[in-house]
């Protein structure tokens, strides 16, 4: 089956204790993102990936690291996280930037 | 800077009634327009791709039309069910862009 996941799922964690939230897709897609989502702010791009080990920053990356060392893998670090990163995150990902694109389940994230 | 306004943030329907959602945007230099799904607790599910150069797609009982000059879209939904309950976000993909900008969404409730 087609699809993109996220783990975990959930997580609550504390301030400054090093994540990981790992992305991976079978569809051999070129193009991945992160986005989080925030009420009242609606849906915002943190990185994405044109292509293996080629990364740009979205209009929230603060806090935030990526790597793509593989094509099917787009993991997301925040080295020391803090409150204000509380959000629920999605993963994504496309054929190229320009198609259709297809979203993970998302991880809901809480800092204390 | 491109933004996506959806309005009305919510809608309450009886099941069987057509309806439209729309979307608008203020840079009508777009390469596409993207509708989504979210159901509570869930990622974002594709239902409709309009490229800049279409006027609309269809998929079984939606429509969707694009006015790219106008910075507009609409959603149409024939025959509302139960099932159709949930969040409705548009998103755009800027001419010369790879990101996505989305709109904050339609919260659409079909009542039995």
């Amino acid at each position: 089956e087609a699809q993109v996941t996220q783990n975990p799922r959930y997580l609550i964690t504390v301030t400054g204790k090093k994540l990981t939230v790992t992305c991976s897709q079978n569809m051999n897609h070129e193009y991945m993102s992160w986005y989080r989502q925030d009420p009242g702010l609606g849906l915002r791009q943190i990185y994405y990936s044109m292509n293996v080990e080629v990364t740009d920053k979205g209009d929230v990356p603060e806090g935030y690291k990526v790597s793509r060392k593989e094509k099917r893998n787009f993991p997301l670090i925040l080295e020391s996280p803090s409150p204000n990163q509380t959000s629920l995150y999605f993963c994504a990902s496309s054929g190229t930037a320009y198609n259709e694109q297809f979203f993970g389940p998302g991880t809901r994230l809480t800092v204390l | 800077k491109q933004e996506v306004t959806q309005i009305p943030a919510a809608l309450s329907v009886p099941e069987g009634e057509n309806l439209v959602l729309n979307c608008s945007f203020t840079d009508s230099a777009i390469y596409n327009l993207q509708w989504f799904r979210q159901d509570p607790g869930k990622g974002l599910t594709s239902l409709l791709l309009i490229q800049s150069s279409q006027r609309e797609q269809t998929s079984g009982r939606l429509n969707a039309s694009l006015d790219k000059s106008s910075g507009r879209s609409t959603l149409y939904i024939a025959a509302s069910q139960p099932g159709d309950s949930a969040t409705y976000l548009c998103a755009v993909l800027g001419a010369g862009s790879y990101q996505l900008t989305f709109g904050k969404g339609t919260k659409l409730s079909v009542i039995p």
